[in-house]
């Protein structure tokens, strides 16, 4: 079975600080995709970053960056000098690697940057 | 171009009645899938189709929740006799379905609440 933990539930953070939202996984499958998605108060779920689990190479979009080590089942996610309007759940999932399958998310976290 | 968009926005119901969640997915996408989520969880899987077939239905809790999507595009996502424990939102997403893992791009939700 196929399980998503995001151990951190809600994070409250001054702007432009630095955060990061942590990801656990299990899979028994060999190989896997990893996502993170990110659910403003609007409610739609944005799609920031898809990772294959064979590349473990870490990722960096102007102020986010993303860490997969599979040698600890994490992909966490870090915003750099954070801003109000990062405020959201961020929500980690994972899928299988074949056909068109169901993504498996985490239970979220709500992430509050003030000003 | 257009997104996902679902109607309505918002649903109030009695228990007991009968309701129709509707998803227009993004033009072209032949893969559709619908999600629930509780207040505080993550997104859970539903179903999926491809063009009009429902390819895994899994996520379905009971017999009460059904879905068509007789032209391949437009879902509509149907609870017959519906409970207090419905009460969620109800995202649908969508993704080319052309091949391999793709990106499933979300919709902002039906809220349903039901008394």
């Amino acid at each position: 079975a196929q399980k998503v933990t995001q151990a951190q539930t809600e994070i409250s953070v001054v702007e432009k600080e630095d955060v990061t939202l942590d990801c656990v996984y299990e899979t028994r499958d060999t190989t896997y995709y990893l996502f993170w998605y990110k659910q403003p108060p609007s409610g739609e779920l944005v799609f920031l970053i898809r990772r294959n689990s064979f590349d473990e190479q870490n990722e960096i979009s102007g102020r986010y960056s993303w860490n997969f080590q599979k040698s600890t089942s994490s992909f966490n996610f870090t915003i750099t000098a954070s801003q109000v309007v990062d405020s959201a759940v961020y929500f980690c999932a994972l899928r299988k690697n074949t056909g068109f399958q169901k993504l498996v998310f985490g239970t979220g976290t709500r992430l509050l940057v003030s000003p | 171009g257009a997104g996902v968009s679902q109607t309505p926005s918002n649903k109030v119901t009695e228990k007991g009645k009968y309701v129709e969640l509707r998803c227009d997915p993004i033009s072209g996408h032949t893969a559709l899938y619908w999600y629930r989520q509780s207040l505080g969880q993550g997104p859970e899987f539903l179903i999926y189709f491809q063009g009009t077939g429902a390819a895994d239905d899994s996520g379905l809790p009971n017999d009460r929740f059904f879905a068509v999507r007789p032209e391949g595009s437009v879902s509509t996502l149907k609870i017959q006799r519906t409970e207090r424990g419905d009460s969620a939102v109800y995202l649908c997403a969508s993704s080319p379905g052309l091949a391999g893992v793709e990106t499933q791009y979300f919709g902002p939700g039906t809220r349903l609440l039901v008394l």
